[in-house]
């Protein structure tokens, strides 16, 4: 399984957008790119994946590189509640029936 | 929305007493997995399972067993509770879509063996 790699923390202002990044140099092909998070004493909550194309839904964008070889999670208009540790993750079909590798991922902290 | 349930949010066991972790999901999923999650450590794959009655060994199975009889609910046992075993424990579920379903998680049960 591809690794990824994330920074430990990072900080955002209520309101401003939250860009957050993560590196998968080893991603292969059929691999696709799943972010989560995971609010304190809760499970990890799904956000948005992608495999080549830039993706968005209600709560993220995703912007993957031409090379997918990294890429930024967008929180538009961060609140307070999307205090939380995020992941970034690689899983592929086949025979790993998506199962997914988490790493440490990035602890974002919004401020008021 | 989907829904996994796992059975409890805080148990306390003793060493050497044998724990079952129960989960549930209501969505029909084919694919059920546990992972534990340690400071530190990040989560790690413990067990999964693709379908009623078989089981793949993920990054650290030793000392656990699983059990999915029926596609709904998936069992984490272990055999003889060791104070290591000490942990958050994440169920998930997902469909068999070729790896692109995303995993849907329990809230976790919190383990201490004392």
């Amino acid at each position: 399984d591809a690794k990824t790699t994330q920074p430990p923390s990072m900080d955002c202002a209520e309101g401003r957008a939250a860009n957050l990044p993560c590196n998968h140099s080893t991603i292969s092909g059929n691999e696709y790119v799943y972010w989560y998070r995971q609010i304190h004493s809760q499970g990890p909550q799904y956000i948005i994946h992608g495999l080549k194309n830039n993706e968005t839904n209600e709560m993220a964008s995703l912007i993957i590189t031409e090379d997918r070889k990294s890429s930024t999670l967008i929180l538009p208009h961060a609140t307070l509640r999307d205090t939380a540790v995020y992941y970034c993750t690689i899983g592929s079909g086949g025979t790993s029936y998506g199962k997914l590798t988490f790493g440490q991922g990035t602890i974002l902290t919004v401020h008021p | 929305d989907v829904k996994v349930t796992q059975s409890s949010r805080y148990l306390v066991k003793r060493t050497g007493e044998k724990v079952f972790l129960e989960c549930v999901q209501d969505m029909d999923h084919e694919n059920m997995f546990w992972y534990r999650q340690d400071p530190g450590l990040g989560l790690r794959l413990i067990y999964f399972s693709y379908d009623v009655k078989m089981k793949e060994k993920g990054d650290i199975p030793e000392g656990y067993s699983v059990s999915r009889e029926k596609k709904e609910r998936f069992s984490l046992i272990l055999e003889s509770a060791s104070t290591n075993q000490t942990s958050m424990y994440l169920c998930a579920s997902s469909t068999r879509d070729r790896g692109r379903s995303p995993l849907h998680f329990g809230n976790g049960t919190r383990l201490t063996v004392t």
